[in-house]
């Protein structure tokens, strides 16, 4: 069983939807828990870290986190055609912040 | 946000030869430099961590003779991929993270290399 476990998808929706993407994991150890940004051919870009559990909002994007499910997730509001990409769900147990374990990563497809 | 150059952004060697893959931190100090590789619709999986002046810990599974990494300054983390095979080919992507204020909460991520072993 992978320590964390995402849904490859692909997600497709229209412009102004809800997305909501997801992560499970096993590792009771974990404290951070992040959400990044890859396009196609380029390194990842952080898109949101919470601390524990608990919500954080920042723009369209709302980040989960419920530490007792072992589950987060990532809701984006008034979804765009630029924010087509794929989504990593990542974390670690806060010694480094560098030290991550990633989920497989959802593709997301926005159309107009 | 602090920038993290990785050159070069893609490379096609021979079988059997090695490529060396440069992390650069443009304008912080990196106190710790990350070395990933992803496969085509798969995750990124951590293969070592590299600390200035030290060397560098591997994961398990990741041969240190053939990911040969050097972190010889404070802005710079080399990865060189020794005797190349076809199933090296992959995405290399460095990261790093140091500095102060917001550089402590996060690392930073290269833009990525592919690398294509003919």
């Amino acid at each position: 069983q992978k320590e964390v476990e995402q849904d490859p998808g692909p997600l497709s929706v229209p412009e102004g939807a809800i997305v909501s993407l997801n992560c499970t994991y096993s590792n009771s150890a974990f404290q951070y828990f992040m959400w990044y940004r890859q396009y196609s051919r380029k390194g990842p870009e952080l898109l949101m870290y919470t601390y524990s559990s608990g919500n954080k909002e920042d723009g369209r994007f709302t980040a989960q986190v419920d530490k007792s499910s072992k589950y987060i997730s990532l809701f984006i509001r008034d979804s765009q055609p630029s924010d087509s990409a794929t989504y990593l769900c990542a974390m670690n147990g806060g010694t480094s912040y560098g030290k991550l374990t990633f989920g497989q990563g959802t593709i997301l497809t926005v159309h107009p | 946000g602090a920038v993290v150059s990785q050159h070069p952004s893609w490379v096609i060697c021979k079988s059997g030869t090695s490529v060396k893959i440069e992390c650069r931190s443009l304008d912080f100090q990196a106190t710790t430099m990350f070395w990933y590789r992803q496969f085509p619709k798969q995750s990124l999986m951590l293969m070592a961590t590299s600390n200035e002046g030290s060397k560098a810990t591997y994961e398990q599974g990741v041969e240190k003779d053939k990911f040969l990494i050097n972190h010889a300054s404070l802005t710079l983390s080399t990865l060189t991929v020794t005797s190349a095979h076809p199933e090296d080919s992959s995405f290399y992507i460095c990261s790093a993270e140091g500095g102060s204020g917001k550089r402590n909460t996060e690392a930073f991520f290269g833009q990525g290399t592919r690398l294509t072993v003919v």
